[in-house]
């Protein structure tokens, strides 16, 4: 069974603080790992797609990396407006019905 | 940028009574999914939908829920008779491939 298990749980920044977030996650066979950002009340929102080991995309002050067993999710010098869940979720080769497998986020606060 | 748009926002409803929650994917759009997470909990899939039928579903997509796309641009996710562990946010998304989903804003459903 595909698992995904991200931490920190939360996560407070000072503004300018840079970190990052851990996604480990255990698949029979990726075809993707996503990251979407989520608001309060709000639905999942498209980041990035990694699709292979070494792997990187960037957006903004966000960096997505990936391994083969864990992405992580590197935030530079964030602002509070970047403040949001971060979630994790994959996509198997064989996940029938295109399902995705999410992680529990890492809720990140960033104050001013 | 298109969006998928789902409808109500939030709905009330007492234990025993049916529920529909509406969809309006992507307009070019093939696969389409609902999703659900309960407050504090993971995101979890239901059901998947390609080419007029289920493709495939979860353990907590039983008898009571179904899914149908009434003409060509509506997906609804009816719950037949509805429990107090029912109360969920519930996600439509679509995707264009059959991998990549756009979600939507979600709709609170709240069982008493």
């Amino acid at each position: 069974e595909d698992q995904v298990t991200q931490s920190p749980e939360a996560l407070r920044l000072q503004e300018g603080e840079s970190s990052s977030l851990n996604c480990s996650y255990t698949v029979s066979g990726l075809r993707g790992l996503f990251w979407y950002r989520q608001d309060p009340g709000k639905g999942p929102e498209f980041l990035f797609t990694l699709y292979s080991a070494g792997e990187e995309k960037e957006k903004e002050r966000l960096k997505a990396t990936l391994t083969k067993k864990e992405s992580f999710l590197h935030i530079t010098a964030p602002k509070p407006e970047d403040s949001a869940t971060y979630l994790c979720a994959v996509q198997a080769l064989r996940a029938a019905g295109n399902k995705l497998t999410f992680g529990g986020g890492t809720r990140v606060l960033v104050k001013p | 940028e298109p969006e998928v748009t789902q409808t109500p926002s939030h709905q009330v409803t007492q234990m025993g009574q049916e529920v529909i929650l509406r969809c309006v994917p992507i307009s070019n759009h093939l696969y389409f999914y609902w999703y659900r997470q309960i407050l504090g909990q993971k995101v979890e899939f239901l059901v998947s939908f390609y080419n007029n039928e289920i493709s495939e579903k979860s353990e907590i997509f039983d008898d009571q829920f179904s899914v149908e796309r009434p003409d060509g641009s509506n997906f609804t996710l009816k719950i037949r008779s509805t429990k107090l562990e029912d109360s969920a946010m519930y996600f439509c998304a679509s995707g264009e491939t059959n991998y990549g989903y756009t979600f939507g804003s979600g709709t609170r459903l709240t069982v008493v």
